[in-house]
């Protein structure tokens, strides 16, 4: 697609249910990544893909949290049994890789969660 | 973990101010340092990437230095407008790594 598509752009759940994030990110671009940002606080990484690498899940904040990429097409982050500290806007990026640590990031628009 | 410190961490400046924010990084196993603005409601969007110690770049009214040996860059935006009112976040990224560490970002907002 032409940019990072990111749904739900909402998503209201209450406590204890698990959610879903899909992220489809711009065709060739070979490494996704997940970010999140809670209120008055940055940008936190969670996790991401590159190719067919392991991803790099060190930012995961719980076990509760895990994130699959399908090839080099869509990602889905899933909540388990929410939490109202998952409340975030929550994040997906892609880019292409032209070298480690280079690479210039394309943000979607984010899914907002909010857990009652 | 990269520790990434971004001062301030928020201004209000008149439009027509020019002005100027910074982003401290550990100098050691540097490889790049990014720039990204975030305004309200949109994406983060890239500003600059920069490798080499001494490098600039600009971008309209925009522009960034990169100082790799004391581990720093700033940002300095002339002239402000209201349309810059954002958060400024950088990422300086580590040899090898494909992670992106931000920091927590400069919010300016621009008054008219």
């Amino acid at each position: 697609g032409a940019g990072v598509s990111q749904s739900p752009s909402n998503k209201v759940t209450e406590k204890g249910k698990d959610v879903e994030l899909r992220c489809d990110p711009i065709s060739g671009h070979t490494a996704l990544y997940w970010y999140r940002q809670r209120l008055g606080q940055g940008l936190e990484f969670l996790i991401y893909f590159q190719g067919n690498s392991a991803p790099d899940k060190s930012g995961l904040p719980s076990d509760r949290f895990s994130a699959e990429r399908t090839g080099e097409s869509v990602s889905t982050l899933t909540i388990q049994r929410t939490q109202q500290e998952d409340s975030a806007v929550y994040l997906c990026a892609s880019s292409l890789v032209v070298g480690a640590g280079a690479n210039v990031l394309t943000f979607g628009a984010g899914s907002r969660l909010t857990v009652l | 973990i990269l520790n990434v410190e971004q001062s301030p961490q928020s201004l209000h400046v008149q439009e027509g101010d020019s002005t100027n924010f910074t982003c401290s990084f550990p100098s050691s196993n540097f490889y790049a340092l990014h720039w990204y603005r975030w305004e309200t409601a949109k994406s983060p969007e890239a500003l600059f990437v920069m490798t080499l110690n001494g490098d600039e770049k600009k971008k309209g009214r925009i522009s960034a230095t990169l100082n790799t040996k004391e581990g720093y860059s700033y940002l300095y935006i002339k002239g402000s407008q209201p349309e810059d009112s954002a958060t400024y976040l950088c990422a300086p990224t580590t040899s090898g790594t494909y992670k992106y560490i931000f920091g927590t970002g400069t919010r300016l907002k621009v008054l008219a």
